[in-house]
């Protein structure tokens, strides 16, 4: 069965730093592209980050470009979400999110919320 | 970027009454690449349709999407109690991808 378990969420000042893991089961990691999508309180989704099947390519939203690094270890089945300078408009829950054959995100974690604030 | 506006932005039937939902694009979507979603209060998004109108593994045949270009829709024909939710659309085809607004299907 394929699973994604998001941790490392929780309260954090603004500025303040957290790492968001995503591990991954149930299936062969570096076979699939991953992202991680985020919903703020009452809102819609939003793309964050993805990263290739092997690592070598990123890509960042705007609003999270130079703050956040996406990585991955295919040998320990897990994502990261490196989150730096964190500000309030970052609290969200953060899902991860495999890509799979037709592309779109077939497997979802059950989200790991994130609450900058004072 | 590609917007997508869907609507409405909330839908009131009764179980057994069909539901469509549309989700508009700002420019056309390539190779039809748009899925579509369903989120229920407290849980993950759930991916029911990829390429607009292949349905993912185990989704019931009560789902259908249909649309091209920047037209898509989300048919659900006989309304379950269990399929009131929110419903996103998203187009995979560009960087970024993008999600629309939701709708939400509620029990009229």
């Amino acid at each position: 069965e394929v699973q994604l378990v998001e941790s490392g969420g929780g309260l954090v000042q603004p500025g303040g730093s957290l790492r968001l893991s995503c591990a991954a089961s149930g299936f062969t990691l570096s076979s699939y592209w991953m992202y991680w999508v985020r919903q703020a309180p009452g809102k819609g989704l939003v793309w964050v980050s993805r990263i290739s099947n092997d690592g070598n390519s990123t890509t960042y939203a705007d609003s999270v470009k130079g703050r956040f690094t996406i990585s991955r270890d295919n040998a320990k089945n897990t994502v990261y979400l490196q989150m730096n300078s964190l500000r309030d408009e970052d609290t969200a829950v953060y899902y991860c999110a495999r890509a799979g054959q037709l592309w779109s995100h077939d497997y979802w974690g059950q989200g790991t919320l994130v609450t900058v604030s004072s | 970027e590609i917007v997508l506006t869907q609507s409405p932005g909330t839908l009131s039937l009764s179980p057994g009454e069909r539901a469509t939902l549309s989700c508009r694009a700002s420019q056309s979507v390539s190779s039809r690449h748009l899925a579509w979603y369903q989120q229920k209060p407290g849980q993950a998004p759930r991916l029911l349709i990829s390429d607009a109108s292949t349905r993912a593994t185990g989704i019931p045949d009560r789902f259908s999407g249909s649309g091209s270009g920047t037209d898509f829709t989300l048919t659900i024909s006989r309304l379950e109690p269990e399929d009131f939710a929110v419903y996103f659309c998203q187009q995979y085809g560009d960087s970024p991808r993008t999600f629309g607004q939701g709708t939400k299907v509620e029990i009229k």
